[in-house]
C-alpha cells in the first residue's frame, strides 16, 4: 500500500443525500489533492492543499466542498449531487506541491442514483 | 493545454512479449511521469525523467524523453499478465500552476 488510505471505498447515495469521502495520508507529505476520474475521460484535479491551504479549486461546482483540517487528512463533502458525479474519487499527496511524485489511495468509487 | 496524449488507447500483446506506450504533449515541461493503475485501483508511480534526461531505467521499464518531439514512450520487457493495467504520463508546465496534467492512458493487457 502507498500509505494513502481513504474510505468508504464505496459509496451509492441519491441526490438529495450528504455525504463525505475522507482521506488520510502517514507520508508525512504536505500536500493533498482530490481527482475525479470518470470513464472514458482523463483523471480531472479537482482540488489541492499546501499546508492545509487550498492552493487551486480547478472550477469544481459548490456540491463538492473539500475540507483539510491538518496535513494528515482531506475530506470531500457532497451535497445534492447529479448522476454525472458518478465516478472514482482518487486522493493524492506529494512531499510539496513541487509537481514531484503524487501517491495516491485506492479511491471511492461513488454511484449517484 | 499540456495535457499529455497515450498511444496506442488500448494494447494487447502475450507474455515475455515487450509493450511500448507512446506519450505526447503540448508544452514545455520540467518532467514527465509515467503512473499504473490496476482496475479500479488508485494510480501507482512508475518512474520520473526530467527535461535534460533522454532515457531512464527502473527493473524491466524503460522510459526515453524527445523534448524535441514533446514526446515520451514507456517500454516494458518481458511483459508478465501481472502487468495488465492502464497505464497514464502526466506533465507538469515551465512556469504553470502546482498541478499535474494526466492523458487518458493506454489500457494494456498481458495474456497468459
Amino acid at each position: 500500500e502507498t500509505g494513502v488510505t481513504q474510505t468508504p471505498r464505496h459509496l451509492v447515495m441519491g441526490m438529495t443525500n450528504k455525504k463525505s469521502l475522507k482521506c488520510e495520508q502517514h507520508l508525512g507529505h504536505n500536500a493533498m489533492y482530490w481527482y475525479k476520474q470518470s470513464a472514458k475521460k482523463p483523471l480531472e484535479l479537482m482540488f489541492v492543499y499546501n499546508f492545509k491551504e487550498q492552493t487551486e479549486n480547478n472550477s469544481v461546482p459548490s456540491r463538492f466542498s473539500p475540507e483539510c483540517p491538518n496535513s494528515s487528512h482531506l475530506f470531500l463533502h457532497l451535497h445534492t449531487l447529479q448522476p454525472e458525479d458518478s465516478a472514482l474519487y482518487l486522493c493524492a499527496s506529494s512531499q510539496d506541491p513541487s509537481l514531484e511524485t503524487q501517491y495516491f489511495g485506492p479511491g471511492t468509487r461513488l454511484l449517484v442514483l | 493545454s499540456q495535457q499529455g496524449e497515450e498511444d496506442p488507447q488500448a494494447l494487447s500483446i502475450q507474455e515475455g512479449e515487450n509493450a511500448t506506450m507512446n506519450c505526447s504533449y503540448k508544452t514545455s515541461i520540467n518532467n514527465l511521469q509515467w503512473y499504473r493503475q490496476n482496475s479500479g485501483r488508485g494510480l501507482v508511480h512508475l518512474i520520473l525523467i526530467r527535461s535534460n534526461e533522454r532515457e531512464k531505467h527502473s527493473g524491466r521499464l524503460r522510459v526515453t524523453l524527445d523534448t524535441s518531439k514533446k514526446s515520451s514512450s514507456l517500454l516494458i520487457t518481458a511483459s508478465r499478465a501481472a502487468d495488465t493495467a492502464s497505464y497514464f504520463c502526466a506533465t507538469d508546465g515551465r512556469g504553470g500552476s502546482e498541478k499535474l496534467v494526466f492523458g487518458k492512458g493506454t489500457k494494456l493487457t498481458v495474456n497468459p
